[in-house]
């Protein structure tokens, strides 16, 4: 069964770089042909795509954050990473990690998710 | 900027039916997928591409798509079907991205 575990720092101070990581166990970030995806919720609103990245190394960014964004992938470590710069108290949300087959596809394995608080 | 648009609130009695909409210009060509998130959790698949259902979701759990609408229809309501659903496209347009719409809390009264 596969599954994702978000990593990171649960408090960010404005203005720095939130970093996160999702662990992928019980399979291969590299041997099939998977898109690997960045979503967020703040607190009591929906869900929000930041961006995904294939197992290759292409990506795709949300428009509204792609001058903050970057997504990268280590089939070494099975894990793939999220960058956000320059972050402000409007960042603060629920991180998950999540797969899709494809990038109209749905994600079909999330992981728990990850609260990033903004503040100093 | 594509925007889906989502009645904030349903409210249905169990053994009801619920509908939920997604709006969306011309979203009949696109490929739609719902979500459901009970509080504290992750978001579970319950529809991918407009109509089909993933193991392990239950048959009362149906989708279509058409014109600027998409519909999540939920038979037979249950008590433990309260929860916020979300819809979902790829946007091809013009910028290349996942779209969600602003999600629907449902209420099972």
């Amino acid at each position: 069964q596969l599954q994702l575990q978000e990593s990171g720092p649960g408090l960010v101070k404005p203005s720095e770089t939130l970093s996160l990581t999702c662990t992928v166990s019980g399979g291969s970030i590299s041997s099939s042909s998977y898109y690997w995806g960045w979503i967020r919720q703040p607190p009591g609103k929906g869900l929000e795509w930041i961006g995904s990245i294939y197992y290759s190394g292409s990506t795709y960014y949300n428009p509204s954050l792609k001058s903050r964004v970057t997504i990268s992938v280590d089939t070494s470590k099975n894990q793939f990473s999220l960058k956000l710069s320059s972050v402000t108290a409007a960042d603060t949300a629920v991180y998950y990690c999540a797969r899709h087959i494809d990038v109209a596809a749905p994600c079909d394995y999330w992981g728990q998710g990850t609260l990033v608080t903004v503040s100093s | 900027s594509y925007v889906l648009t989502q009645p904030p609130s349903v409210s249905v009695a169990p053994g009801k039916t619920a509908r939920i909409t997604c709006g969306g210009n011309n979203i009949g060509s696109k490929s739609v997928h719902w979500y459901q998130q009970k509080p504290g959790q992750a978001p579970v698949l319950v529809i991918y591409y407009d109509s089909d259902r993933p193991s392990g979701i239950p048959e009362r759990f149906s989708g279509s798509n058409s014109g600027n609408t998409a519909t999540l229809t939920i038979s037979r309501v249950e008590a433990g079907d309260e929860a916020d659903y979300y819809c979902q496209v790829w946007d091809s347009s013009s910028d290349h991205y996942v779209v969600f719409g602003g999600g629907t809390k449902l209420t099972v009264l």
